[in-house]
């Protein structure tokens, strides 16, 4: 079984601000690694995924995180963050062999301030 | 291309009554997923379709909760009859079949239910 525990239920940080969002993992086997972002209103849409290769992934608008085997974790970070990044932000995992079954965190509401 | 679709986006209803949602995937997906996501939590996969076959539903509580996928299309999912915490949002997400190892899902924007 697998599980993803995202430390901080909510970040509240001022516009132009570094964030960094955290999400650590466990698992018995290797797994794919996901942050998903849920705007007010909207559905969830992917933001990023590690599957194999490079341990730092970049979304489009800014964001990276990287997977560290060793500790488990897979954080998310923007060194700059705007306004229309308010939203709440979900950690997933997927077993290689699950069928593409995902496993949430719990999320971090990421709360831009003026 | 269009989006997944949920319909109503709201429902309220009284414990023991029965609910039913639907969702029209996107076009082509081969897989249809239902989440249940309770305010506060991340969501919680219920049911993954493949085709019109169930892949998995170990967390689909059966006794009350019951989905099918006619045709391989759209999906319904009832709730019949409802609890307490059974309030919660229930999404919808699809996913083309060379997407599987890839983890990406498209979701619906999903529907409120309320249970009185």
């Amino acid at each position: 079984a697998q599980s993803v525990t995202q430390l901080d239920s909510q970040v509240p940080v001022f516009e132009e601000a570094p964030v960094e969002l955290r999400c650590n993992y466990s698992s018995s086997v290797s797994v794919y690694l996901f942050w998903y972002v849920q705007y007010p209103n909207q559905g969830l849409q992917l933001l990023l995924k590690y599957l194999s290769g490079s341990t730092l992934v970049e979304s489009i608008n800014g964001f990276e995180a990287e997977f560290n085997k060793s500790q488990t974790s897979f954080h998310l970070r923007k060194p700059s963050v705007h306004i229309s990044d308010t939203a709440e932000y979900f950690c997933a995992v997927s077993h290689y062999n699950a069928g593409n079954m995902l496993t949430f965190g719990g999320g971090t509401r990421l709360m831009v301030k003026p | 291309e269009a989006g997944v679709a949920q319909s109503p986006r709201y429902k309220i209803i009284e414990k023991r009554q029965s609910v039913a949602f639907w969702c029209n995937p996107i076009s082509g997906h081969a897989t249809l997923y239902w989440y249940q996501q309770i305010l506060g939590q991340g969501p919680k996969l219920l049911i993954q379709f493949q085709n019109n076959g169930v892949v998995d539903d170990s967390q689909l509580p059966k006794d009350r909760f019951s989905a099918e996928r006619l045709k391989g299309v759209d999906s319904t999912l009832k709730i019949q009859p409802a609890k307490l915490e059974d309030s919660a949002v229930y999404l919808c997400a699809s996913s083309p079949l060379a997407g599987l190892a890839s983890g990406e899902q498209y979701f619906g924007p999903g529907t409120r239910l309320t249970v009185t």
